[in-house]
C-alpha cells in the first residue's frame, strides 16, 4: 500500500473554476511535505514546501494546507487556467537521518477544458 | 536558479544496445544527485542515489550492472542503460539536492526534465 494516497485520481474542471486535491500520508517521521506539478512529459516543478510547523502556504493562484495530526495535505487551485493541466504530485519526505527519503503519491491527473 | 537539466531528452534505440543519460546541475553543485523511473501513469520510482566521488546506492530491485551511474563531478551524473529490452522503455528522471552540510527542509531537490527512453 503506498504511504501516499491521493486524490481524485483524475479531475476535470472548467477554466476559471477552483478545485482541491487531496492526499493523505502514512509516512513516518515527516519532515516535510511538497507539491509539485508535472507536465506530461516533462520533470516535476516545486509549487510548495511546508514543514510539519505550517498550516498553509501560498504561491500565487496555489494554496497549500497541512494538518500534521490527521495527515492530510491538500491543494487548492484559484480561477484555473488552461495551463494548470497537468499532474499534481503530493511527496513526503522522510529525514532518514540526513539522507532523505522521498514517498511520491500517485499523482492527480487535472484537466482544464475552455 | 537551481535548473537541471538532462541529455538527451528523448532517445530510441534498438534492443541490446547501450544508451548513456546525462544529467547536469547548470547553475549548482550537487553533491547528490538522484535517478527515478517513471512508467505511463505511474509515480516517479527511485532508482539509485548518486553521491560524487562514490558509488551509487540502488535501491531494491534495481540491476546495478544493468543500469550504471557515474557521478564524476558535482555537475554531472550519468545513467547507461546496459543491454536495453522494451520493458526499460520509460521515462527517466534525474534530480540533484541543492545540499550543504546543514539539513533544512527547504534542501530540496530540482527535479531534470526527463528523458524518454523506447527500446524496440
Amino acid at each position: 500500500k503506498n504511504q501516499v494516497e491521493q486524490s481524485p485520481q483524475s479531475l476535470i474542471i472548467l477554466e476559471g473554476k477552483n478545485c482541491t486535491l487531496q492526499c493523505n500520508y502514512t509516512v513516518s517521521p515527516f519532515s516535510n511535505l511538497r507539491w509539485y506539478k508535472q507536465d506530461t512529459g516533462r520533470g516535476p516543478v516545486s509549487l510548495t514546501i511546508m514543514t510539519f510547523s505550517e498550516n498553509t502556504k501560498s504561491n500565487g493562484r496555489y494554496t497549500a494546507t497541512l494538518d500534521a495530526d490527521t495527515k492530510q495535505s491538500s491543494l487548492h487551485i484559484t480561477a484555473s487556467q488552461l495551463s494548470d493541466s497537468a499532474s499534481y504530485i503530493c511527496v513526503v519526505i522522510n529525514p532518514n537521518f540526513g539522507n532523505e527519503k522521498l514517498t511520491f503519491g500517485t499523482g492527480t491527473r487535472l484537466t482544464i477544458i475552455p | 536558479g537551481a535548473v537541471v537539466s538532462q541529455h538527451p531528452s528523448w532517445v530510441i534505440c534498438k534492443s541490446g544496445t547501450s544508451v548513456k543519460i546525462e544529467c547536469r546541475s547548470l547553475d549548482f553543485q550537487a553533491t547528490t544527485m538522484f535517478w527515478y523511473r517513471q512508467f505511463p501513469k505511474q509515480s516517479l520510482m527511485l532508482m539509485a542515489t548518486s553521491n560524487e566521488g562514490s558509488k551509487a546506492t540502488y535501491e531494491q530491485g534495481v540491476e546495478k550492472d544493468k543500469f550504471l551511474i557515474n557521478h564524476a563531478s558535482l555537475t554531472l551524473s550519468t545513467l547507461t542503460v546496459t543491454s536495453a529490452h522494451p520493458e526499460d522503455s520509460s521515462f527517466y528522471i534525474c534530480s540533484a539536492d541543492i545540499g550543504g552540510r546543514v539539513r533544512t527542509p527547504y534542501n530540496e531537490q530540482f527535479f531534470g526534465p526527463g528523458t524518454r527512453l523506447t527500446v524496440l
